[in-house]
């Protein structure tokens, strides 16, 4: 499988804290992508990534900010974090075709913010 | 909008028994149609993907899907199923090209599968 590597894998922080999750990936995939998964919702989509410093808003981005300052990595910021984001995030990245690739999957970062 | 919807909660099934795992789909355009696993405390993987061709796709780990497009319908199946194959299942659609592409993926809410010796 691809190499993505998330960390922390697991946190536990306050409310009102600043928070950054990793994505590390080594598959020199162009795309890359923040979701969060919550009982009954499936995996829905924060932010993705479709180049170098190039950064777009998903389904659920209220509270969550993103940088892509290499190919490689792709970070995501909860800059005051609340208790409604607890929860478990997954970054995915996927190489750009004409062929539909699939999403490779991190094994996620498990945040609980009292 | 794209949409996808996995109508039950849980399935529960014999080892050695087949396996159906339903997903249904609303799409503009063609669909684009995906399955992952994920087993606890991992991330996704994919298991097939539905593009264009044969109605019947076969997958990993001895998985396959039907696209039926009358019934805008995407089902998984696996003729025997292994106490192994409990996990979480997700169908997923990909976004149209007209909101930009990047390969973005649509997930339904998910369907534990439960395989019982």
């Amino acid at each position: 499988d691809a190499g993505i590597t998330q960390s922390p894998r697991h946190k536990v922080t306050e409310t009102g804290t600043p928070v950054t999750l990793r994505c590390h990936q080594t598959e020199n995939h162009r795309y890359m992508y923040w979701y969060r998964q919550d009982p009954g919702h499936g995996l829905r989509l924060i932010h993705y990534s479709y180049g170098v410093k190039d950064t777009d808003k998903g389904e659920v981005s209220d509270g969550y900010s993103v940088s892509r300052s290499k190919t490689e990595d792709f970070l995501l910021t909860l800059e005051s974090a609340t208790s409604s984001q607890t929860s478990v995030y997954f970054c995915a990245s996927s190489y750009v075709s004409f062929s539909n690739q699939p999403q490779h999957f991190g094994d996620g970062t498990r945040l609980s913010i009292l | 909008a794209q949409s996808v919807a996995q109508p039950e909660d849980q399935v529960n099934v014999a080892e050695g028994n087949p396996l159906t795992v339903k997903c249904t789909y609303s799409v503009s355009g063609n669909p684009y149609l995906f399955w992952y696993v994920q087993y606890p405390n991992r991330g996704l993987q994919f298991l097939l993907k539905y593009i264009t061709g044969d109605n019947l796709v076969k997958g990993s780990y001895g998985f396959e899907a039907e696209f039926n497009k009358s019934q805008t319908s995407f089902h998984l199946k696996k003729p025997s199923a292994l106490v192994s194959d409990s996990a979480l299942y997700f169908c997923a659609v990909r976004d149209p090209p007209e909101s930009g592409g990047y390969n973005k993926l649509i997930f339904g809410a998910g369907t534990r599968l439960a395989v019982h010796p």
